[in-house]
């Protein structure tokens, strides 16, 4: 069974520009989850969908991140415009559904704004 | 707010040994909670979980126990090996659809 799939794995620009990360989670897992890592701490969930539905996006900074699920399949994350403290892993999870609490992460993109 | 947090940051053991990274939870409506391994440039791996209505669950060379009278829990990996060597999340939710919270992490080096 594949797993997660995020790209790019790592990603490098300058402050107040913007980056997209995207992630393909597991073959027929409805709830799909973005976390961020900062160094150094445990994963902060940004925002979970089911299917291609929000189901809690109370810790994502709206004034500069998005994301979006259209097809209820694939996921991206955007953020626009970037600072500093952004810098850290991005980290896509996916699970059979909300109900199914062990989810499956994948590699992460590392993200580091200078 | 509440927070879940881990007891010591770095842990060396050596190979052979057995190794227990401890974590304090401070939800006490937290009831399921799950261990976590992350290896360096990977995402998060599910290693065992288990919840509040138990005390103790064994998997292979794992054993996770909770003490919800002091909301602790513990991850005990039996013979560790130079693969162990990682950082150990552990991380709570309480019922319904809530967010896993994660700690802080605990580093286990491996001494061969």
């Amino acid at each position: 069974e594949a797993g997660v799939a995020q790209s790019p794995r790592y990603k490098i620009i300058e402050k107040r520009q913007s980056v997209a990360f995207w992630c393909n989670p597991i073959s027929g897992h409805a709830t799909l989850y973005w976390y961020q890592q900062i160094l150094g701490q445990g994963p902060k969930l940004l925002i979970q969908f089911q299917n291609n539905g929000v189901v809690d996006d109370s810790q994502l900074p709206k004034d500069r991140f998005s994301a979006e699920r259209l097809k209820g399949v694939d996921s991206t994350l955007k953020i626009q415009p970037a600072k500093l403290e952004d810098s850290a892993v991005y980290l896509c999870a996916s699970s059979l559904d909300a109900g199914k609490d062990e989810q499956y992460f994948g590699p992460g993109t590392r993200l580091t704004v200078t | 707010g509440e927070s879940v947090g881990l007891h010591l940051p770095t842990l060396s053991v050596q190979e052979g040994d057995n190794s227990i990274i401890n974590c304090a939870y401070s939800n006490s409506a937290s009831d399921y909670f799950i261990w976590y391994k992350q290896e360096s440039g990977k995402g998060p791996q599910f290693i065992i979980d288990i919840r509040s209505n138990m005390d103790k669950r064994q998997g292979q060379r794992v054993t996770v126990l909770l003490n919800k009278t002091v909301k602790h829990l513990s991850l005990q990996i039996a013979a560790t090996q130079p693969g162990d060597s990682a950082v150990y999340f552990c991380a709570e939710k309480d019922s319904g659809n809530t967010p896993l919270v994660f700690g802080k992490g605990t580093r286990l080096s491996v001494i061969a």
